[in-house]
């Protein structure tokens, strides 16, 4: 079965300094990984995915991750925080089988500080 | 990306009664859409994977008499939550991927926040 952990429920980063909010993933196979980011009362939006190549994914607003098979982590970064990227942050793990289901990390919410 | 519209974002039903929640892909057909349901602070929950034409697969623990859902066309899929009582009370969320490209991302309506009184 398929996993995803994301350690901390809330990461606080000062606004204009690099953030970063890790995952950590468990597949049988080769993973695909993305990020998603949620804001109150909203649905999901997607930030950016690894399916293959480059380990190092760029998405939406300025966001970017590292793939990591070694330490099975994709940790989501952002070289300088805006206040605005405050929000709930997910990471998702989906199997390339079957009904390709989509599995969520707990979330960590993100708060940037003026 | 592509757009899929849930419908409605709000609703506040009485005790017994059924709410059907609407989720359309408005740019791409979907042969695949997700139900979810998120509860405070807490991560999206797998209710059920709704596949067009066919009977949905519903995860552990999930009542398929009390949510059903339909997958009629490749762009519109429902979830009723029937004689609902206060504990359903929750954020529904859908998702939908493309028929073509397993390798796409979901996509996700805005949600639905669903107050049962």
């Amino acid at each position: 079965a398929q996993s995803v952990a994301q350690p901390e429920d809330q990461v606080n980063v000062a606004e204009g300094n690099p953030l970063t909010v890790k995952c950590t993933y468990s597949v049988s196979g080769n993973p695909y990984l993305f990020w998603y980011v949620q804001y109150p009362n909203r649905g999901l939006q997607f930030l950016l995915k690894y399916i293959t190549g480059d380990n190092l994914v760029k998405g939406s607003y300025g966001f970017e991750a590292e793939f990591n098979k070694s330490q099975t982590s994709f940790h989501l970064k952002k070289p300088s925080a805006l206040v605005s990227d405050s929000a709930l942050y997910f990471c998702a793990v989906r199997d390339i089988g079957g009904y390709q289901k989509v599995t969520f990390g707990t979330g960590t919410k993100l708060q940037v500080i003026p | 990306g592509a757009v899929v519209s849930q419908h409605p974002s709000r609703v506040i039903c009485k005790s017994g009664t059924s709410v059907k929640i609407e989720c359309r892909s408005l740019d791409f057909q979907a042969t695949t859409m997700f139900w979810y349901r998120q509860f405070p602070k807490q991560s999206l929950m797998l209710m059920a994977t709704s596949n067009e034409g066919s009977k949905a697969t519903y995860e552990q623990g999930v009542e398929k008499d009390k949510f059903l859902i339909n997958h009629a066309s490749l762009t519109l899929s429902t979830l009723t939550v029937t004689s609902a009582h206060p504990e359903d009370s929750s954020f529904y969320i859908c998702s939908a991927i493309a028929s073509a490209g397993r390798n796409t991302e979901a996509f996700f309506g805005q949600g639905t926040r669903l107050t049962v009184v």
